[in-house]
């Protein structure tokens, strides 16, 4: 089974200043991993993902997260926050071969403040 | 092309109401998945389809039906609504073990 913890469910951050997301997954085996974005009253959007390949991901809007397989870690970052980034992210992490169900972190709201 | 659509956005209904909310996708995705939104808890699987006729429970089924006669269709129904469902619902589809699309949800009170 899987599950996802994502580290915070408020987190603040100045205009301009680091956005550090943090998300720890556990898998029985080699992980999708998805981060999702969500403003309000809107749907989840795909932020980005890691599928196999490079771990170092890019996604839109300047975000980016890297896969730690030894650390269990997707976190996702992006070097100077803007007042649009203001939305919960959700990380993500897919079942088994087949089954393309996907397990959600309970969120973190990102807050930016002028 | 809309991609995936839900209806209706917003519904108040009574409690012991059968209600049953929309979800229509025009990409012939085979799986599609249905999801409540709760505040602290996250997304939670509902039910899910595999293809039409195919159906199986996720996380928290009861209290709720689905049917899929349709690729393109999967129809959640609250047989008799209580206000432990008042919540956002979601629906999604994937072709395959990647990423998963999302509705613009459905924002259901039960008074």
């Amino acid at each position: 089974a899987q599950s996802v913890t994502q580290l915070g469910s408020h987190v603040s951050v100045s205009e301009g200043a680091l956005v550090l997301l943090r998300c720890n997954y556990s898998s029985s085996v080699p992980p999708y991993l998805f981060w999702y974005v969500q403003y309000p009253n809107q749907g989840l959007q795909l932020l980005l993902k890691y599928t196999t390949g490079a771990t170092l991901v890019k996604g839109i809007n300047g975000f980016e997260a890297e896969f730690k397989k030894s650390e269990t870690s997707f976190h996702l970052t992006k070097p100077s926050a803007h007042m649009s980034d203001a939305a919960e992210y959700f990380c993500a992490v897919s079942g088994e071969a087949g089954s393309y169900q996907l397990t959600f972190g309970k969120g973190t709201k990102l807050s930016v403040i002028p | 092309d809309a991609g995936i659509t839900q209806s209706p956005r917003y519904k108040i209904t009574e409690t012991g109401r059968q209600v049953t909310l929309m979800c229509h996708q025009t990409w012939s995705h085979s799986y599609m998945f249905w999801y409540r939104q709760d505040l602290g808890h996250g997304l939670r699987l509902i039910y899910y389809s595999a293809a039409a006729d195919i159906t199986d429970k996720g996380e928290v089924p009861d209290g709720y039906v689905v049917s899929r006669s349709k690729t393109e269709n999967f129809p959640l129904t609250l047989e008799s609504a209580t206000r432990s469902q008042t919540s956002v619902y979601f629906c999604a589809t994937t072709s395959g073990r990647g990423t998963q699309y999302f509705g613009p949800g459905t924002r259901l009170t039960v008074t």
